[in-house]
């Protein structure tokens, strides 16, 4: 079965700098990764997807790139603020359905 | 009130007693899922329900036992549960098992955190 790592696993950074989260990935066959946002009490929040027919995708202060040769996805905050204190998990999934295989999650942690 | 709402928000239990967790979706889905999340682990995808029929067992102890009555609502029954089963688990639903074109990802609650004693 697929198999996600993440690192690192905790981030620290200061308000206004950047924090990049890498993932990479075993089947070769995944095509759709999302990543998520868990706040401090409550579930995952999605915050950003991309599929495989694209290498980059960006929304506002995130992005995520895509090396599907490498198998590795990253994900990139622009101008950290505090309210971007969260753990964040990567996922990969295969063929279109939504059984989705985790990363163990990096808690970052923006100091102001 | 929208999204997935699960109750209670916390339980403390004895190994010997017999609980259940709730979940219900306002989101028109019709799977739903059960994971547990444990510090430190990937979430460990438990069980899958689509048009309340379960898809998906993934090894679970018996200890654990899921309901599904309609698309809206999941239950977890909980009975002589273990120590290490101590985790939040979470509940998610989404239109139906694929994923792509309208199909979002899967919504989450904010989950049960449980702890046996």
């Amino acid at each position: 079965g697929e198999n996600v790592e993440q690192h690192p696993s905790t981030l620290s950074v200061q308000e206004g700098d950047s924090a990049v989260i890498k993932c990479t990935y075993s089947d070769s066959a995944s095509n759709y990764f999302p990543w998520y946002k868990q706040e401090l009490g409550k579930g995952p929040q999605l915050i950003i997807d991309i599929r495989s027919n694209v290498g980059e995708k960006k929304d506002q202060r995130i992005a995520v790139t895509l090396n599907k040769t490498a198998k590795h996805f990253s994900l990139h905050i622009t101008e950290t603020q505090p309210e971007d204190s969260a753990v964040y998990f990567c996922a990969a999934s295969t063929g279109g359905y939504q059984k989705v295989t985790f990363g163990i999650g990096t808690k970052l942690q923006v100091i102001p | 009130e929208t999204g997935v709402t699960q109750t209670p928000r916390h339980l403390v239990m004895g190994m010997t007693n017999k609980k259940s967790l709730k979940c219900e979706q306002h989101l028109g889905h019709n799977a739903m899922y059960w994971y547990k999340q444990s510090a430190k682990k990937p979430l460990e995808l438990m069980f899958v329900y689509n048009f309340k029929e379960q898809t998906e067992n993934n090894s679970v102890p018996s200890r654990f036992s899921p309901e599904c009555p309609n698309s809206s609502h999941l239950f977890l029954h909980l009975h002589t549960l273990q120590p290490e089963d101590s985790a939040l688990y979470l509940c998610a639903s989404s239109q139906d098992l694929r994923l792509g074109g309208k199909n979002q990802p899967q919504h989450f609650g904010d989950g049960t955190r449980l702890s046996i004693l």
